[in-house]
């Protein structure tokens, strides 16, 4: 079983929907949350951190943690073509664990 | 401007050649990674350095090592050991708060 797990996906959803991403864990010692957003042949890019349970939202972009479950999750209102790309969720104890990515299409 | 770089872009070798990838930040970390992506199999930990002059292999260092003789610089060679080496390579380096920046990646084809 992997630490980590993500449903690849492919997701596919109309501009405008919103777009709900999701992680399971099972290393109950993970205390920072991350996810990350690729674009195609691109480096990761940082859209949002969080530490221990509870909500962050920023702009359109809400990160939720809920370490009893041991589920993070990722919420993205009004969604843009340009929303377009892999997420990524990570975790961290001594190390960042990362999940597969799951990848997005927000069709115009 | 801070970040991270890594050179070259787009990198072709023969099988049984060894090959360096570049690796520079300016955000004055003193943690840096190197990662492995392969398609469906997200990022995979190579080799990590948390501080000048020392390095720890992470979950799949085989055939690869680095070297850390700068806070600045953290460069990866795949060597003619490693079996599969064609990958997208990822460098990061990380914040005290444990917020990991990545470059932008070194695509090397082995054939």
């Amino acid at each position: 079983q992997k630490e980590v797990e993500q449903d690849p996906g492919p997701l596919s959803v109309p501009e405008g929907a919103i777009v709900s991403l999701n992680c399971t864990y099972s290393n109950s010692a993970f205390q920072y949350f991350m996810w990350y957003r690729q674009y195609s042949r691109k480096g990761p890019e940082l859209l949002m951190y969080t530490y221990s349970s509870g909500n962050k939202e920023d702009g359109r972009f809400t990160a939720q943690v809920d370490k009893s479950s041991k589920y993070i999750s990722l919420f993205i209102r009004d969604s843009q073509p340009s929303d377009s790309a892999t997420y990524l969720c990570a975790m961290n104890d001594y190390k960042l664990s990362f999940g597969a990515g799951t990848t997005v299409t927000v069709r115009a | 401007d801070g970040g991270i770089t890594q050179s070259p872009k787009y990198l072709f070798r023969k099988e049984g050649q060894n090959v360096t990838l570049s690796c520079e930040q300016n955000l004055n970390h003193d943690a840096m990674y190197w990662y492995r992506q392969d398609p469906g199999q997200g990022l995979r930990l190579i080799y990590y350095s948390q501080i000048v002059n020392d390095f720890q292999k992470g979950d799949i260092a085989e055939g690869y090592s680095v070297s850390r003789e700068k806070k600045e610089s953290f460069p990866l060679t795949v060597t003619s050991a490693q079996k599969n080496p064609t990958a997208f390579y990822l460098c990061a380096s990380e914040s005290r708060e444990y917020e990991q920046y990545f470059g932008p990646g070194t695509r090397l084809t082995v054939t």
